[in-house]
Parts: structure tokens; C-alpha cells; sequence
């Protein structure tokens, strides 16, 4: 299967500090990526579409200006968490597919980064 | 949006038992994948299977498109299988993975 790497994998910072996190297709090109959000014994939720070269798309409720997305290549996506608060502590993980058309394909996700503010 | 509803919530094994773990869903759907996440939390990809049945080892999985649901076999379960199991599926006409609420399966020694 592809692989998909993102770092760190855990982070613990303060409270009102920036925190990146980074998402990499390792063996493929990937113009979309996906960044999910899962809180303790819950399920995953969809945050937002990352586009290379473009804006990125966010899901209904999501801060678009507390969750910076940038995706500058084909092989990376970064979350930028700003002016981390403790209710952002929480697992961040991001997808891609390397086969990915319009509207389907596999998906293969990172290995998750665990975001804790203080 | 899409509504994906897994049962049974939680599942208890004793080691060498036989489950089958279900996902229903709402509407017609491109993609349907069966995740496993190991306590790191990493996502391990189990299936890809809008339609159709697969197997892998111990695992299999079938996916009847026109009625609107999956299912997951775990069969001679071992300890190692404990964990959350997640379907997840892509509507038509839209490219956004949605998750089930996942079921936790514990199997003991």
C-alpha cells in the first residue's frame, strides 16, 4: 500500500503558541489530502480538503484562521494550529490517495499526531 | 450528509472466536473502506470494497452495494485483532471520507 508520513507524532506545547504539523506522501504525488481531527473514543471528522496549489476547503465549523492549511507540493501538506488552546488538544491525522480521480480511489492515512496545549 | 452506522458498538472475544461486524449507510456510495486503528492510533487499512467480497488471512469482507451495508469477518480471532474497527464510505458526488462511530473489539486471552 502507499505510505503516508506525518510529523511529529506528538507534540505538547502552550497555550497561545503555533504548532505545524506535517503530512507527506512518501511514494506517491498526491493534489489533494485530507485532514482529520479525532477526539478521545471518538470517531474521525473530516476538517478540511487540502489543494495543491490552491485554497484549501474547509468543513462547516472548522476555523479556517485557527487551522492554517498550505500544500506547496505534491508530496506535502501542513496544518498550522494557531494560537493553540487547550481545546485544540487533540489526534490530527491526514490522508491521501494515490490513485485519486474527481471522486474516488483508496485512501491511506498518516501515522497521526497527537497535539496537547497546555 | 451521509449517515454510517456500526453495530455492534462494542465487542468482547474470547481468543479463537468467530465475529462479524456491521456497517449500514444511507445512500449510494463511490468507496467503502474497513480500518482497523492499533493503539497508537495509526489507521491500518483493512479493505477497499465498494462492492463485492475480499479476503485477507483471517479477515474478510463483503459489501452489498444495492442494500446499503458491509460486513466485516473476524474469524480464529487473536489478541493482536483488539482495537476500533471503522467503515468508512464516499457518496457519489462527493469525495469526503465519512467515518462510522467505530466498533471496539476486545479479545482475550
Amino acid at each position: 500500500g502507499a505510505v503516508v508520513s506525518q510529523h511529529p507524532s506528538r507534540v505538547i506545547c502552550k497555550s497561545g503558541t503555533s504548532v505545524k504539523i506535517e503530512c507527506r506522501s512518501l511514494d506517491f504525488q498526491a493534489t489533494t489530502m485530507f485532514w482529520y481531527r479525532q477526539f478521545p473514543k471518538q470517531s474521525l471528522m473530516l476538517m478540511a480538503t487540502s489543494n495543491e496549489g490552491s485554497k484549501a476547503t474547509y468543513e462547516q465549523g472548522v476555523e479556517k484562521d485557527k487551522f492554517l492549511i498550505n500544500h506547496a507540493s505534491l508530496t506535502l501538506s501542513t496544518l498550522t494550529v494557531t494560537s493553540a488552546h487547550p481545546e485544540d488538544s487533540s489526534f490530527y491525522i491526514c490522508s491521501a490517495s494515490p490513485g485519486r480521480t474527481a471522486n474516488t480511489g483508496e485512501l491511506f492515512f498518516g501515522e497521526g499526531s497527537r497535539l496537547t496545549v497546555l | 450528509g451521509i449517515q454510517v452506522e456500526q453495530s455492534p458498538p462494542d465487542l468482547i472475544l474470547q481468543e479463537g472466536a468467530n465475529s462479524t461486524l456491521r456497517c449500514n449507510f444511507s445512500d449510494s456510495v463511490n468507496n467503502l473502506q474497513w480500518f482497523h486503528q492499533n493503539p497508537w492510533g495509526q489507521l491500518i487499512n483493512l479493505f477497499y470494497i465498494p462492492s463485492g467480497t475480499k479476503q485477507n488471512g483471517r479477515l474478510s469482507a463483503t459489501t452489498v452495494a444495492t442494500e446499503r451495508y458491509s460486513l466485516l469477518y473476524i474469524s480464529s480471532s487473536q489478541t493482536t485483532d483488539s482495537g476500533v474497527y471503522f467503515c468508512a464510505v464516499e457518496p457519489y458526488n462527493d469525495y469526503k471520507l465519512s467515518f462510522g462511530a467505530g466498533t471496539t473489539v476486545t479479545v482475550r486471552a
